[in-house]
């Protein structure tokens, strides 16, 4: 069984339109997160939720919008894509945010290409 | 403003020899470093993780070191075999930001058979 799962794989689109790409966790933990790994492959961090509760937000367009339905879900939507949000979106979980130092899990990514 | 870097992109080695992976750090606050690894079409897995307060970390073929002094890590895979063949992350973290952590941008290893 996968652990954090991602939908859809491979996602082609035109700028412009508004997509969404979902994540689900089925190990239990609280926290999720959502990564982006843009063309220079620098992996960095966009969201964090903990108990459905948004606790980081780094400094992203307010076009992508994160949704927390439940804690073993996180999904990312994104209006009016551009060119530059191309790039691989990782989802990830770990256990509760308290512990500082928790390993994530990462699901296998979402590949995003705007024409 | 990258604050964890791996300045080389690709290593190759022969198989049954050490590949040593580095990672370097502008942060002197972190305080909690791990390496991902992450074969095509996948998604990073973690590998192995080391606290501040220590300078070596071994797990079976991986061992990972620390000079804080430096604020440069590395990591040792001995003997490397082909399964190795992934992009190696490495990642770093404060107790003050808890489970955010901060990536390089990888390391392409390549273990020749």
């Amino acid at each position: 069984d996968t652990a954090v799962s991602q939908t859809p794989k491979y996602l082609v689109t035109q700028m412009g339109n508004d997509k969404s790409i979902k994540c689900e966790q089925n190990l239990g933990h609280d926290t999720m997160y959502w990564y982006k790994q843009d063309s220079k492959k620098f992996l960095k961090i966009m969201f964090s939720y903990n108990n459905k509760e948004l606790i980081i937000n780094e400094t992203v367009p307010n076009r992508f919008s994160p949704k927390s339905p439940d804690k073993a879900h996180l999904n990312l939507h994104i209006n009016s894509l551009e060119l530059g949000d191309s790039a691989v979106y990782f989802c990830a979980s770990s256990e509760i945010a308290g512990g500082p130092y928790n390993e994530q899990f990462f699901g296998p990514g979402t590949r995003l290409t705007v024409l | 403003d990258q604050q964890v870097k791996q300045n080389s992109p690709s290593l190759s080695v022969q198989e049954g020899r050490i590949s040593i992976l580095n990672c370097d750090y502008t942060n002197s606050m972190f305080d909690y470093f791990l390496w991902y690894k992450k074969y095509p079409a996948e998604g990073p897995t973690f590998l192995i993780s080391i606290s501040s307060i220590k300078d070596k970390n071994e797990d079976g073929r991986f061992t990972v070191f620390l000079n804080k002094s430096a604020k440069h890590l590395s990591l040792h895979i001995v003997p490397s075999q082909p399964g190795d063949s992934a992009v190696y992350f490495c990642a770093a973290s404060t107790i003050n930001t808890g489970n955010q952590f901060y990536f390089g941008t990888g390391t392409s290893l390549t273990v020749i058979p």
